[in-house]
């Protein structure tokens, strides 16, 4: 179990679009579609931006997007607003029931 | 609302054990897989354990497999982690978390919803 492998940081001005990367291998990211993606703002708890590679929990707005090439999932944050800006890490099932979390991407909003 | 309290942490010594406890409400505890997940001062998350909803499915974490144990109590909506054989390393704000309603299955294993507040454990000697 090796942590998925995420850029440290990422940036955008309000309205443009910025998109994350997530890389595993064939035994997690590449062999499933079971990647999730979490929002955790300074001092709060996670919450679930997108689950199943690419689906939105209800209230979760559809400026944020999720797919999946390979072994490398990615996010993807439309029409940037300053709400954004926060860590995100990616997550997915590696097989004999455990998961993996990405190292963690700080998005800057400029 | 779904309400996951967090209780057990503090300071130990290296070597040494702790139990963490959840307490849970707000929802069908039974229905829910469950985790626990940690955080490092300064650090990115790391998932350390779960459970499936009967207690079926449980897996580990490389780092803790062999000296913590994830439990359930679906009578008393309880989640439980028992650290034995502490370590520097496990120095960290310990989650409880349960598992996302997707369409078709309640509290999925596969993906985390709501997060307690934490516990924090101190391994230091």
């Amino acid at each position: 179990q090796s942590a998925l492998t995420q850029p440290p940081s990422a940036s955008g001005s309000p309205g443009q679009s910025v998109t994350i990367s997530c890389t595993g291998t064939s035994s997690d990211v590449g062999g499933y579609n079971y990647v999730s993606w979490y929002q955790q703002h300074p001092g709060k708890a996670p919450k679930v931006k997108i689950y199943e590679v690419s689906k939105r929990p209800s209230g979760v707005p559809d400026r944020f997007s999720g797919s999946k090439s390979g072994n490398t999932a990615s996010l993807t944050v439309s029409g940037l607003q300053a709400e954004d800006e926060a860590d995100y890490y990616c997550s997915s099932y590696a097989g004999s029931n455990n998961l993996v979390f990405g190292g963690g991407t700080k998005l800057t909003v400029l | 609302e779904v309400q996951l309290v967090e209780s057990g942490g503090g300071l130990v010594q290296p070597g040494r054990s702790l139990r963490l406890s959840c307490a849970a409400s707000g929802f069908t505890f039974d229905d829910y897989a469950m985790h626990w997940v940690r955080q490092a001062p300064g650090k990115g998350l790391e998932w350390v354990s779960g459970i499936s909803w009967n207690s079926a499915t449980i897996g580990y974490a490389d780092s803790v497999k062999g000296r913590f144990t994830i439990s359930r109590d679906n009578a008393k909506n309880s989640l439980h982690l028992q650290m034995n054989s502490l370590r520097a390393e496990d120095t960290a704000l310990y989650y409880c978390v349960n598992g996302l309603t997707v369409p078709g299955t309640l509290g999925s294993y596969y993906y985390m919803d709501v997060w307690g507040r934490g516990t924090t454990v101190t391994v230091s000697s």
